[in-house]
């Protein structure tokens, strides 16, 4: 079975810190993806990645960077953590176009 | 901008009923998808329909599509407690590279 991991499933960080959000899938998927989550919006993405080294902007991209350096690890980085960034993260990996993609168990970031 | 937009927002049901989500979009798709999500969880995929096809099924589920209406239906045949959850809809763009843009949801839940 395929699995996405993500490196905490709660996460409290104070305004202006920087923050950094793992995701690992261990399918050997070319692409991976970023999505914030919020009540009556659904799913936004943030950032994606289709190849190591490689990323592309999402709808949502303001106040977000990612890095992919191997190809299982993609990274989600908060460079000055804000109230508004508060959210469920949810990070997804796919093996490439027309199939389905599979989800890690969200990280829900809190921040004060 | 928002490809997929699911309908009802919300569903309460009685265990043993049938629950129908809606959902429309704008533009071609090479498929669409839907996923389910649990409180707090990430989401599972649970089936995917191509634009050639008109229906599909698997265990109680089953999925219908019109690309001339732009909508895909989701029909959960006697429902139970454990279906409660979110469902959405994620469509694969036509020359949308590999990212699925999804819909805001249809929250259901199954009373007993």
């Amino acid at each position: 079975d395929v699995k996405v991991t993500q490196s905490s499933r709660y996460l409290v960080k104070r305004t202006g810190e920087k923050v950094f959000l793992e995701c690992v899938q261990d399918m050997d998927h070319e692409n991976m993806f970023w999505y914030r989550q919020d009540p009556g919006l659904g799913l936004r993405l943030i950032y994606f990645s289709y190849d190591v080294k490689m990323k592309e902007k999402g709808d949502i991209p303001e106040g977000y960077s990612v890095s992919r350096e191997k190809k299982e690890r993609f990274s989600l980085i908060l460079e000055s953590a804000s109230t508004n960034q508060t959210s469920m993260y949810l990070c997804a990996s796919r093996p490439g176009q027309t199939y389905e993609q599979y989800f890690g168990p969200g990280t829900r970031l809190t921040v004060t | 901008s928002q490809q997929g937009e699911e309908d009802p927002q919300a569903l309460s049901i009685q265990e043993g009923e049938n629950a129908t989500m809606n959902c429309s979009y704008k533009t071609s798709i090479n498929n669409l998808q839907w996923y389910r999500q649990n409180s707090g969880r990430g989401l599972v995929h649970l089936i995917l329909i191509r634009s050639n096809e008109r229906e599909k099924h698997s265990g109680r589920l089953r999925v219908t599509l019109d690309t001339s209406k732009k909508s895909s239906s989701l029909l959960i045949t006697a429902s139970r407690a454990a279906d409660t959850a979110s469902y959405f809809c994620a469509t694969d763009l036509t020359g949308g590279g590999n990212k699925l843009t999804f819909g805001t949801g249809t929250q259901l839940k199954v009373e007993l």
